[in-house]
């Protein structure tokens, strides 16, 4: 059973432009969770999306933002972007029943030059 | 929120040795699972345990929900097992379907 896809593995850009990241989920998980993770503030919680709905939100500015597809694939957009932005993005999926936790991609890493 | 502490920080440790690291937190949880955060940055599920004791190999953990606390037993280590090992809880009464991670233990073994 493949695991949690993220792409693109790496990415540079600079200051001001815009970055897509995409995420595939388990197949069959419908919750798909994103969180940002610097040497600064650790693994932070951006946001979750369950059925094309986003459920929850972290503590970030509105640049920062995401949708769900129909087939549970998640991409989040970061928008103008700043350096303090450069971090590993990492997505997780969830089935959201009990007994089953969150199982994560290998992130993309982001550098904001 | 919740608040999550690991201990120690950091650990060197000669390869073989055992060791055991520990995450508290503040308020009861419905989800605790320890993760390993390999050097390529992926965050890998060592073990779903909001509660008692399981085992997968060298590696064993306990959490004592009514406690608060849950430990991961590494035995006779191996350099592979070096990296990062994180904590994560989650709450389902609030509502935030989230994960709070600790800060983590970074682990090295040494040959």
């Amino acid at each position: 059973k493949a695991g949690v896809t993220q792409t693109p593995r790496y990415l540079i850009k600079t200051r001001g432009q815009q970055v897509t990241l995409s995420c595939s989920p388990i197949s069959g998980h419908r919750s798909v969770s994103w969180y940002q993770q610097t040497p600064g503030q650790g693994l932070q919680f951006l946001f979750e999306y369950f059925s094309e709905t986003q459920r929850n939100k972290g503590n970030f500015p509105g640049r920062f933002s995401g949708r769900q597809f129909s087939n549970s694939r998640s991409e989040m957009n970061v928008s103008t972007l700043e350096l303090g932005d450069s971090a590993l993005y990492l997505c997780a999926s969830s089935l959201q029943s009990r007994g089953y936790g969150y199982t994560f991609g290998s992130g993309t890493r982001l550098t904001v030059v | 929120g919740i608040q999550v502490e690991q201990s120690p920080p950091d650990l060197i440790l000669q390869e073989g040795a055992n060791s055991t690291l520990r995450c508290n937190f503040s308020d009861s949880v419905n989800n605790l699972q320890w993760f390993h955060q390999n050097p390529w940055g992926q965050l890998i599920n060592l073990f779903y345990i909001p509660s008692g004791t399981k085992q997968n190999g060298r590696l064993s953990a306990t959490t004592v929900a009514t406690e608060r606390y849950s430990l991961l037993y590494i035995s006779s280590s191996q350099t592979t097992d070096s990296g990062v090992y994180f904590c994560a809880v989650e709450n389902y009464g609030g509502a935030t379907n989230k994960l709070i991670f600790g800060t983590g233990t970074l682990l090295a073994v040494q040959p």
